[in-house]
């Protein structure tokens, strides 16, 4: 089985400075990992996957994360944020066998200070 | 259609009531997910079709949950006897192929919120 651990549950950052949005994952197997973003009264938003390969991820609205194997670690990282970055971000893992669900982790609220 | 649509967007039902939510996954998509996420917490999978077979239903948390996706579109989750525990978001998603296949993208729709009063 797998699990996900978001060890934030909210990060203040003001606008333009960095954040990094730390994830790790528990699994007896090798897995898919997955940053989403929820914007107040939307549904999820697919930022990036990590599928195989190079280990740095770029997604979109200029987030990228890391993927370390031996620290099992997925965390999401964005050089300058903007106020419109506001949202919860939810990291998710899932099998290599392609089980059929997406594993969640409870969430990181990122509030961008003006 | 564009994305994944869920009605109602909005609901709030009496204890013991019966409450039907609908998905309209996006046009083509084989794969339809949904996922209860309660207030400040993460979706937890419920169940899963390809096309209109249910093929796991490991996370339905009662038998008062029932889902259904007859003609391998549109879908159905139906929570009989609602009890206030069921108060949550539910969200439907889908994807273009079944899972295992690259990491198939699976997009969200913008949920159906119940409230149990």
């Amino acid at each position: 089985a797998q699990s996900v651990t978001q060890l934030d549950s909210q990060v203040p950052v003001f606008e333009e400075a960095p954040v990094e949005l730390r994830c790790n994952y528990s699994s007896s197997v090798s897995v898919y990992l997955f940053w989403y973003v929820q914007y107040p009264n939307q549904g999820l938003q697919l930022l990036l996957k990590y599928l195989s390969g190079s280990t740095l991820v770029k997604g979109i609205n200029g987030f990228e994360a890391e993927f370390n194997k031996s620290q099992t670690s997925f965390h999401l990282r964005k050089p300058s944020v903007h106020i419109s970055d506001t949202a919860e971000y939810f990291c998710a893992v899932s099998d290599l066998s392609g089980a059929n669900n997406l594993f969640f982790g409870t969430g990181t609220r990122l509030t961008v200070i003006p | 259609g564009a994305g994944v649509s869920q009605s109602p967007r909005y609901k709030v039902a009496k204890r013991g009531q019966d409450v039907a939510l609908r998905c309209d996954p996006i046009s083509g998509h084989v794969s339809l997910f949904w996922y209860q996420q309660a207030l400040g917490q993460g979706p937890e999978f419920l169940t899963y079709f390809q096309n209109e077979a249910q093929l796991d239903k490991s996370g339905l948390p009662s038998d008062r949950f029932f889902a259904e996706r007859p003609e391998g579109s549109v879908s159905t989750l139906k929570i009989q006897r609602t009890q206030q525990e069921d108060s949550a978001v539910y969200l439907c998603a889908s994807s273009l192929g079944p899972p295992g296949q690259g990491g198939n993208t699976i997009y969200f729709g913008e949920g159906s919120w119940l409230t149990v009063v």
